[in-house]
């Protein structure tokens, strides 16, 4: 199946520090997702991104949409102990079904 | 709003046992969707629902996985017999039409250990 390669795997940081992350593929999409898992729940949206270059915040998170359409990442700012979690990103494919492919996540520590 | 119901949260069971799993999605979403995320992982597609009728089942293993939504609410996803590998989190998720770009809603899934 299609492959999102997203790093780093994991992350530890003390609170008030910054974090990015950031999604690779090989294949061109037409949507980009950030969400965030939590133990024991499933994941929730955090942003989306529908077109190549868009730059949209959502409080302390900050996303872009590659202009190339094959990336994205994704900026934490002024971490806080409530942001550990894991981060996945996922994409829909140009050309494909709806169907979402996601990225390994990315697990964040935040350290107060 | 009540969010994406799913039961049981743990399961274990031996292998080439069978296990049922249950989700009842938002009031009112046509689409329901089957994800497997196994530990370490992001989710994988198994089962893509619209209504009664199965939109993408390409992912599903289909000798030994299958599910039903009858009457287009809820559903439920069966494996039989269990293996080892399917050892991980099954995640319902369900939104309003399925189309492009629509919000997906997640339940909290149900953790199946096959020994």
């Amino acid at each position: 199946g299609q492959q999102l390669n997203q790093s780093p795997q994991s992350m530890f940081i003390q609170e008030g520090e910054d974090v990015s992350m950031n999604c690779t593929s090989s294949s061109i999409f037409n949507t980009w997702l950030w969400y965030k898992q939590d133990p024991g729940e499933g994941p929730v949206l955090l942003i989306a991104l529908y077109k190549a270059g868009e730059l949209t915040s959502n409080g302390r998170l900050t996303a872009q949409f590659g202009i190339t359409r094959k990336d994205s990442f994704l900026n934490i700012s002024a971490s806080i102990p409530s942001d550990v979690g894991i981060y996945f990103c996922a994409g829909q494919l140009k050309g494909g079904s709806e169907k979402l492919v996601f990225g390994k996540g990315m697990k964040l520590t935040v350290n107060p | 709003e009540a969010g994406v119901a799913q039961s049981p949260r743990y399961k274990i069971i031996e292998k080439r046992q069978s296990v049922a799993f249950w989700c009842n999605p938002i009031s009112g979403h046509a689409t329901l969707y089957w994800y497997q995320q196994i530990l370490g992982q992001g989710p994988k597609l198994l089962i893509q629902f619209q209504n009664n009728g199965v939109v993408d089942d390409s992912q599903l293993p289909k000798d030994r996985f299958s599910a039903e939504r009858l009457k287009g609410v809820d559903s439920t996803l069966k494996i039989q017999p269990a293996k080892l590998e399917d050892s991980a989190v099954y995640l319902c998720a369900s939104s309003l039409w399925g189309a492009l770009n629509e919000k997906l809603f997640f339940g909290s899934g149900t953790q199946l250990s096959v020994l």
